[in-house]
């Protein structure tokens, strides 16, 4: 089963407002990696975060690694059409264990 | 460059009946990974490969499935006898040399399985 937990499971958007998904760990990661999966696509990389409070940007996306390695969240801002998707964090835990959360799905009102 | 291509892209099987995915890797990519991934949930790593060498089969039930990576390139992930319950998409990913850390995973189409 999942040892990482996303929420919220879906998020129903209207075009033009910001969101946030929450990816939550109960033991502390050594990495996390973020993808995105469009509908009947495969997982696509976005972004991997290493240290902690770690911020990275890629134009309107805003990743966030927490202090405790615990946890991380991704921001949309100014949602758009093309951001529809599923949003997956995929952790390291300090066994070399990967686990995937089981995603936000986003769906957008344009 | 390619990516990671896998086959069949479907497969449609009875219950109690063998079936085989292939996957190829990114060349140069040493780490290989199938998952398995059910509707409305992440992928669940089924085993990881860095070469040659199965060095994480802990979720992979081995009563009824195997995998090899023989040459450390392509690899072949099979289910024998097949359950209703293996109906999913396994998707096969790789990525450059493991060092205790992970790297950016490509994945590949996945094949969907359908269990009758």
């Amino acid at each position: 089963g999942q040892q990482v937990m996303q929420i919220p499971q879906y998020q129903h958007v209207q075009e033009g407002e910001d969101f946030t998904t929450y990816c939550n760990s109960s033991t502390t990661l050594s990495n996390i990696q973020w993808y995105k999966q469009r509908p009947g696509g495969h997982p696509v990389f976005l972004i991997q975060l290493v240290k902690s409070g770690e911020v990275k940007k890629q134009k309107r996306l805003t990743f966030q690694f927490g202090e405790a390695k615990k946890n991380s969240s991704l921001h949309i801002t100014a949602t758009q059409t093309t951001d529809v998707g599923t949003y997956f964090c995929a952790g390291l835990r300090g066994d070399y264990k990967l686990s995937f959360g089981a995603g936000t799905t986003v769906t957008v009102r344009a | 460059e390619a990516g990671v291509v896998q086959s069949p892209r479907y497969k449609i099987i009875e219950k109690k009946q063998p079936v085989a995915f292939w996957c190829n890797p990114i060349s140069g990519h040493n780490t290989l990974y199938w998952y398995r991934q059910n509707l409305g949930q992440g992928p669940e790593l089924l085993i990881r490969y860095e070469n040659e060498e199965a060095v994480d089969d802990s979720q992979l039930p081995k009563d009824r499935f195997s995998a090899e990576r023989l040459k450390g390139v392509d690899s072949t992930l099979k289910i024998q006898p097949a359950e209703l319950g293996d109906s999913a998409v396994y998707l096969c990913a790789s990525s450059s040399s493991w060092s205790g850390s992970i790297y950016e995973q490509y994945f590949g189409p996945g094949t969907r399985l359908t269990v009758t």
